[in-house]
């Protein structure tokens, strides 16, 4: 099936650990995207990737890292300088001639 | 910078009755405009959207939306509410230049009475 896969769905840490969450697409869309979803705030970008090897920050990508090396692959790594991680985190990718973004199921993170 | 205002944080309708989501954007020329649905925990699903021509766009699960430039508006509209339809709903906005990435309004939940 073509899609946007996200893994793991759920995902426990311990403060000050790194954790990489997975996001692959086989859609063979250019773009893809970070949202974090917090309740009663909607979501928000963390950082988006227009083509393979570029990336840019979004509007609260402090404490995140991201890797675009393959144009299906777009890991997040959530450091341990984000001060507040445990939130659901949405994978999303497009092609640019179509403007419509399409979301995986999404990743639970729990920090604690 | 663009925005979405989503007025309604919580909205309760009965089963069978009519629905308006009300949705607003800023932004100086016409964005691109959708409407996604996410029921709990899961990804958002695309229900419509809008990038020019007819101001009224039918979605999918009986979903409509109309375009209404001097009201800086796209309320999401259906006719008839389903106890399924329960879920939380999100406008959101694209520009066509620039930051080509969505930005979204802060949702309304919908609660459908039986």
């Amino acid at each position: 099936d073509g899609g946007i896969t996200q893994s793991p769905k759920y995902l426990f840490r311990k403060e000050g650990q790194n954790v990489t969450l997975s996001c692959e697409q086989n859609l063979n869309h250019d773009a893809m995207y970070w949202y974090r979803q917090d309740p009663g705030q909607g979501l928000r970008l963390i950082y988006y990737s227009q083509i393979v090897n570029d990336f840019q920050k979004g509007d609260i990508a402090e404490g995140y890292s991201v890797s675009r090396e393959k144009k299906e692959s777009f890991p997040l790594t959530v450091t341990s300088a984000q001060k507040n991680p445990t939130a659901f985190y949405l994978c999303a990718s497009s092609a640019e001639i179509e403007n419509t973004i399409y979301f995986g199921e999404g990743s639970w993170l729990t920090v604690v | 910078a663009q925005s979405v205002t989503q007025p309604d944080i919580h909205i309760t309708v009965s089963e069978g009755a009519s629905l308006e989501l009300r949705c607003n954007y800023s932004y100086g020329a016409t964005p691109y405009l959708f409407w996604y649905v996410q029921s709990p925990g899961q990804g958002l699903q695309l229900l419509l959207k809008y990038f020019s021509g007819d101001t009224l766009v039918q979605g999918i699960k009986g979903f409509e939306a109309e375009f209404k430039r001097s009201q800086s508006s796209f309320n999401l509209r259906k006719p008839s509410v389903h106890w399924s339809d329960a879920a939380e709903y999100f406008c959101a906005t694209l520009m066509d230049t620039g930051r080509r990435a969505l930005t979204f309004g802060s949702g309304t939940r919908l609660q459908v009475q039986p």
